[in-house]
């Protein structure tokens, strides 16, 4: 079945650095979700990506879907604590389900 | 107002007992989801219902069966708890059926079989 790998599975970063994480697909993707889950919490959607090679920003989170609608990527530009939790990529499979990746978790160092 | 809401949050029981999750979703929405978060937090879709109506069954063991009553309802009932079962359980839904729409999750349910 179609896997969808996230890397790394976990960063610890000092607050203030940049952290990126990586959602490779094995599959050509007709769009991407990112959802956000702090630690304890539920899944929360961030942004959803359609067009190749599209970049979207929301305050310090860059997201970025690749050329190859492949694979996809979120930046968060000097980070705070604010930031800890476990971030997933979901990927459209077939008309009616996502697949979720497998998470990177965020700790931040204060 | 909660969204997407979950009762109960917290269920601790023995083996071979059968529990009831339910959820409620006040957006107007008509698809609704269950889903499996496991200890390492792979998150895994198991049923969707659309409009009352069973759209994706993955392959999840037939102890396992929800139910809709109405578009704003889905339930899920588990026979014969096993400890393999023990995970967090998440209704989400969304405006409709196909991928395209974001998921609006509820807080979960955590499922503890000792």
């Amino acid at each position: 079945g179609q896997q969808v790998m996230q890397i790394p599975q976990y960063q610890h970063v000092q607050e203030g650095e940049d952290f990126t994480t990586y959602c490779n697909s094995s599959t050509t993707l007709s769009n991407i979700q990112w959802y956000k889950q702090r630690p304890g919490g539920h899944p929360v959607f961030l942004i959803q990506l359609v067009k190749s090679g599209e970049v979207k920003k929301q305050k310090r989170l860059t997201f970025q879907f690749g050329e190859a609608k492949k694979n996809s990527s979120l930046h968060i530009t000097a980070t705070q604590t604010t930031d800890v939790g476990t971030y997933f990529c979901a990927v459209a499979s077939g008309t009616y389900k996502y697949i979720f990746g497998t998470g990177t978790r965020l700790k931040v160092l204060a | 107002d909660t969204a997407v809401s979950q009762t109960p949050k917290y269920l601790v029981t023995q083996m071979g007992n059968d529990k009831s999750i339910k959820c409620e979703q006040n957006l107007g929405h008509d698809t609704m989801y269950w889903y499996k978060q496991d200890s390492k937090k792979f998150l895994k879709i198991m049923f969707s219902y659309n409009n009352k109506e069973l759209i994706i069954n993955e392959t999840v063991p037939n102890r396992f069966s929800p139910k809709s009553p109405d578009k704003a309802h889905l339930n899920l009932h588990i026979n014969s708890l096993e400890l393999g079962d023990s995970a967090v359980y998440f209704c989400a839904s969304s405006q409709d059926l196909g991928t395209g729409n974001e998921q609006y999750f509820g807080p979960g349910t955590r499922l503890t079989v000792t």
